[in-house]
């Protein structure tokens, strides 16, 4: 199984600050590569697929990049329903892994 | 706009099998692009991805849950459903049902999730 290993395991930050959270992979992934939002209670929420390209309708303050191995989720600007938990998600190949999360909360 | 919808006991007793459904709608689940997973998550822990289906019941299971697991669809109800069985404690999560989309292969429409615990 590939593993994926994220980090920080949560991070405190203000409203308007950048912040960038880290996943890297066990085994090249290529670009097979997804970004999740969970705000508690709820189910996630597609962020970033294929490493970089953005899901419809999602704020462009989110950004992805990366290939490989080393992935990075970037919001440039946090709004406060930004604080929530981050997984990223190899779909590379079965099974599908997903980070242990990155929780962002407020400073 | 699709919509997924899972339905079930939120309560199992231990070693019987938990059986949940996923109901689509707003689109249909034969179309040749997707797979549908079951993905779940314990009580303030982590996703596990359980598995995925496609229209021709092609199916991808992980394997730390493969004896136990079975997945199908059902074209002409566009529902796919779960089945685990000989259920422990460890089972008790958030069960999401998900539509695993072509482009990256990720998952982009999602279920609210149902939490099923496992308890005599």
């Amino acid at each position: 199984d590939i593993q994926m290993a994220q980090s920080p395991s949560s991070v405190s930050a203000s409203v308007g600050d950048r912040v960038t959270i880290t996943c890297r992979a066990s085994q090249s992934i290529s670009s097979w590569l997804a970004w999740y939002q969970q705000e508690p209670g709820k189910a996630p929420k597609l962020l970033i697929y294929a490493a970089s390209s953005l899901q419809s309708g999602v704020p462009s303050r989110f950004s992805g990049s990366g290939s490989g191995t080393d992935f990075t989720l970037t919001i440039s600007s946090l709004q406060p329903e930004d604080f929530a938990t981050y997984y990223c998600q190899q779909t590379n190949s079965f099974p599908r892994t997903f980070g242990q999360g990155t929780k962002l909360e407020i400073k | 706009q699709l919509q997924l919808q899972e339905s079930g006991p939120g309560l199992v007793k231990p070693s019987e099998t938990l059986s949940l459904s996923c109901n689509v709608s707003g689109g249909s689940i034969s179309s040749s692009s997707y797979y549908w997973g079951w993905i779940r998550q314990p009580p303030g822990k982590g996703l596990e991805w359980i598995g995925s289906v496609n229209y021709g019941g092609s199916t991808n299971y992980n394997p730390s849950l493969k004896s136990r697991v079975t997945i199908s669809v059902d074209t002409s109800k566009n529902h796919f459903s779960l089945k685990l069985n000989s259920v422990t404690a460890a089972d008790t999560a958030v069960y999401y049902c998900a539509r695993q989309g072509s482009g990256g292969r990720s998952f982009d429409y999602w279920g609210q999730g149902t939490l099923v615990t496992v308890s005599s």
